[in-house]
């Protein structure tokens, strides 16, 4: 059973950088056809899909984040992580990680809340 | 277009059958997703592709799709099924993912 595990602050200031780390366990991250992925929710809202870095280290991102959105892959240590920045207060939001396959998302983390404020 | 169009709320009498819709264009491409939200949790994947359902769902949710709408329907809805509801797919075009605004489910 795949298990993934968000972590990083909970409080991130104005124009700073957000990072989190998706670790994976129960499963590899190098092997397999998956897209490892970053989805976020913002308090009371809808999902909204951040961008994913497919097992060759290719990455897609949501064109409206995409000028701030780095998503990276440690094999070695088997995880992924996100980095967004220059963040404003409409940043906050749970952020979750996710494994996808072509067609769906099939695991996710039980997600980050992060919170964006001076 | 890319949107995902979900009705915001939607209630159902207990044991009834309900059916909660997704429409977009994308959806001519793909089918859709669907992902069960209760509070304060993270989405858990219900229906994949054209019917699917991943090992512990029950086989009271059931997945359709036509031209550019597709449907989660729950048949004999449990007080256990109230939360939100979510469709996704993929949006080949532009290479990402788009998912519905969601929708509320309140069983009765």
């Amino acid at each position: 059973q795949v298990q993934l595990q968000e972590s990083g602050p909970g409080l991130v200031k104005p124009s700073q950088t957000l990072s989190l780390t998706c670790a994976v366990s129960g499963g590899s991250i190098s092997s397999g056809d998956y897209y490892w992925n970053w989805i976020r929710q913002h308090p009371g809202k809808g999902l909204e899909w951040i961008g994913y870095i497919y097992n060759s280290g290719s990455t897609y991102y949501n064109p409206s984040l995409k000028s701030r959105v780095t998503i990276s892959v440690d094999t070695s240590e088997s995880h992924f992580s996100l980095r967004l920045s220059s963040v404003t207060v409409a940043d906050t939001a749970v952020y979750y990680c996710s494994r996808g396959t072509q067609l769906y998302f099939d695991y996710w983390g039980q997600g980050a809340l992060v919170t964006v404020s001076s | 277009s890319s949107e995902l169009t979900q009705d915001p709320a939607v209630s159902v009498a207990l044991g009834q059958t309900v059916r909660i819709t997704c429409r977009g264009d994308i959806l001519r491409s793909y089918y859709a997703n669907w992902y069960q939200q209760k509070p304060g949790q993270a989405p858990i994947l219900v229906i994949y592709g054209k019917n699917n359902r991943p090992s512990g769902i029950p086989d009271r949710f059931s997945g359709s799709s036509s031209g550019n709408t597709a449907s989660l329907t729950i048949t004999g809805a449990q007080a256990e099924d109230e939360a939100d509801y979510y469709c996704n797919s993929r949006d080949n075009s532009v290479n990402h993912w788009v998912f519905g605004g969601g929708t509320k489910l309140t069983v009765l």
